[in-house]
């Protein structure tokens, strides 16, 4: 079972909708990310929250918001989204950003399909 | 451009024997390393790491290798069981600079251990 818990594990959503998806952990981590996974391909880094601030965006799409409540949680809003966004979308957090060397832990993503 | 290869994308090893996967990086400033293994529709779970002031990790069944010179990363896996059917990700980070919090990964190598 993993500590990092994102739901919902499935969702499927036309180009017009707006959702959103949610991460949360309790291991007291203060570093969260989100992370976009393509099949047989690596996950490729989209943002990075330290201490509930935003301190990393890849140069990813407006389309996608990502919203960091507390220290717990993460959100990523979609709004508008394109076929090509379909993915596994991962969460992550470590303890801290960088410093101390410290694996970040995975959640199990949401699959995402837009129709 | 990838920073962190692993260029056998797969691995066919009989249980019991050794499997052995490779990675290699071209950051000299990468100095944490990391692998991860993934089944199909979970997320990554973390394995072992292993700090760049030390060559060797080891951690029950699974070791990690690290030759700096040579900017080299291998995972030992021994013996192999059916259970480590999985994909198995190297990734790297810097504890400095600008890439601080980032993990790099490589593509991936999917293990298959036949009994």
């Amino acid at each position: 079972d993993t500590e990092v818990t994102q739901t919902p594990k499935h969702l499927v959503m036309g180009m017009t909708n707006k959702k959103s998806l949610k991460c949360e952990q309790h291991m007291g981590h203060r570093a969260m990310y989100w992370y976009k996974q393509k099949a047989k391909k690596p996950p490729e880094l989209m943002f990075v929250y330290s201490y509930e601030k935003l301190s990393i965006n890849e140069s990813v799409p407006s389309r996608f918001s990502p919203e960091c409540p507390n220290s717990s949680l993460l959100n990523l809003h979609l709004h508008a989204l394109q076929p090509e966004d379909s993915a596994l979308y991962l969460c992550a957090s470590s303890p801290a950003r960088g410093g101390r060397s410290q694996p970040q832990h995975f959640g199990d993503g949401t699959r995402l399909s837009i129709l | 451009d990838q920073q962190v290869k692993q260029n056998s994308p797969s691995l066919s090893v009989q249980e019991g024997r050794i499997s052995i996967l490779n990675c290699d990086y071209t950051n000299s400033m990468f100095d944490y390393f990391l692998w991860y293994k993934k089944y199909p529709a979970e997320g990554p779970t973390f394995l072992i790491s292993i700090s760049s002031i030390k060559d060797k990790n080891e951690d029950g069944r699974f070791t990690v290798f690290l030759n700096k010179s040579a900017k080299h990363l291998s995972l030992h896996i021994v013996p192999s069981q059916p259970g480590d059917s999985a994909v198995y990700f190297c990734a790297a980070s810097a504890k400095r600079g600008s890439t601080l919090g980032r993990l790099y990964f490589g593509r991936g190598t999917q293990l298959t251990v036949w009994p």
